[in-house]
């Protein structure tokens, strides 16, 4: 079955600053790859996804970048504000089937 | 429009009783998936279900698990006999299942605690 690892598992970054979290997978099946923000006794929330048939993704402060030829996926969030404090998780799965999360990271932004 | 509903949001029991969680999906949404988060952990699939279809249980961690989805909607999540392995936030989880927006919108929860 499908395996996702992510890292760091946790990262602190000075406000303003740029924050990455990268995830690689290990089935070649999968093509759908969303990430999510996990806030304290809240359910996770979709921030942004990608499927395979692209390699980048931008949502204002947020991008997502996929190299399908070594598997990984990274999450890139520009000017970090105090609010994008939270867990954050990476997932993929093929089409619409379950989703195999990461173990997460845990992003602290200094104010 | 109203997100994924779960209830109970809280539920604390004792070993060896029953257990039973129930989430209302997105109205329309016929796809649901049930996980489960262990203290500081990922989400683990459980259980998927999607529309007529036999559900895929290849998560369920024993026996002692089971769940239902009564009239393609309304999903009850059980467990009997409980036991404190099995303490944790049980999440479920919709989608529309019709590319591209299959996006899987998450319930607030279950934290469930077994003593």
């Amino acid at each position: 079955g499908e395996n996702v690892e992510q890292h760091p598992s946790t990262l602190s970054v000075q406000e303003g600053d740029s924050a990455v979290i990268k995830c690689t997978y290990s089935d070649s099946a999968s093509n759908y790859f969303p990430w999510y923000k996990q806030e304290l006794g809240k359910g996770p929330q979709l921030i942004i996804d990608i499927r395979s048939n692209v390699g980048e993704k931008k949502d204002q402060r947020i991008a997502v970048t996929l190299n399908k030829t070594a598997k990984h996926f990274s999450l890139h969030i520009t000017e970090t504000q105090p609010e994008d404090s939270a867990v954050y998780f990476c997932a993929a799965s093929e089409g619409n089937e379950k989703l195999t999360f990461g173990t997460g990271t845990r992003l602290t932004i200094i104010p | 429009g109203a997100g994924v509903s779960q209830t109970p949001s809280n539920k604390v029991t004792e070993k060896g009783k029953y257990v039973e969680l129930r989430c209302d999906p997105i109205s329309g949404h016929t796809a649901l998936y049930w996980y489960r988060q262990s203290l500081g952990q990922g989400l683990e699939f459980l259980i998927y279900f999607q529309g007529n279809s036999a559900p895929d249980k290849s998560g369920l961690p024993s026996d002692r698990f089971s769940a239902e989805r009564t009239g393609g909607s309304v999903s009850t999540l059980k467990i009997q006999p409980s036991e404190p392995r099995d303490s944790a936030v049980y999440f479920c989880a919709s989608s529309s299942r019709r590319w591209p927006l299959d996006t899987q919108y998450f319930g607030p929860g279950t934290r469930l605690t077994v003593l």
